[in-house]
């Protein structure tokens, strides 16, 4: 069965500081790769997806993450984050075989000034 | 403007009593789906819809009712809600090509007593 494993619950991090967050799925076929952020209040946003192509992919707000097929990783990182990054930010998988995808449980990211 | 509508936003209601949560898109999608949102728990899917007359169970369907009579219209249905689905429940809604973004609408926060 399909999972997608997020690995850093809740982190803290001071304004500036890089971000990481790790994410690995279990699937057998192809894969789309999705990273969704949710500030406080708000619904789910599509931050970046991939799904062909150069494994490091570009989103919105200075956000990347990196496809290592080899270790069923999709990374997100950001270089420098913002008090404004405070959000939950979530990876999820797809595949080509269907429309449903796959969440992790999420991570919690603090940014304090 | 492309949107996923979700109402009530906030309700609170009764053990036992019947209600339905509305969810609407505009973009002519044919996936539709309901998640719910739990602490810790991250998005577990209740129901999705493939299509029109077309639905299906997803991680958690018991307690919840589904259906699919128009193509822009997903509505959630709790025909005897039970403390436990006090929950925030979203609707998002995809085309049909695997690759694309899932659209989430705002979110209902729904309390049982």
């Amino acid at each position: 069965a399909q999972s997608v494993s997020q690995h850093n619950h809740h982190v803290i991090l001071s304004e500036a500081a890089s971000l990481e967050l790790g994410c690995n799925y279990s699937y057998g076929g192809t894969v789309n790769l999705f990273w969704y952020v949710q500030y406080p209040g708000q619904h789910l946003q599509l931050l970046l997806k991939y799904f062909s192509g150069d494994p490091l992919v570009k989103g919105i707000k200075g956000f990347e993450a990196e496809f290592i097929k080899s270790k069923f990783s999709f990374n997100l990182r950001k270089p420098s984050v913002q008090w404004s990054d405070t959000a939950e930010y979530f990876c999820a998988v797809g595949s080509n075989s269907g429309y449903a995808l796959n969440f992790g449980k999420g991570t919690s990211l603090l940014v304090t000034p | 403007e492309a949107q996923v509508t979700q109402n009530p936003r906030y309700l609170i209601t009764v053990t036992g009593k019947k209600l339905t949560v509305t969810c609407s898109q505009n973009m002519n999608h044919e996936y539709m789906s309901w998640y719910r949102q739990d602490p810790g728990l991250g998005l577990r899917q209740i129901y999705y819809s493939m299509n029109v007359e077309v639905t299906d169970k997803g991680d958690v369907p018991e307690g919840y009712k589904v259906s699919r009579k128009e193509k822009r219209n997903f509505p959630l249905i709790l025909e005897s809600p039970s403390p436990n689905q006090t929950s925030l429940y979203f609707c998002a809604s995809r085309g049909t090509t695997n690759t694309g973004e899932l659209f989430f609408g705002e979110g209902s926060r729904l309390t049982v007593l």
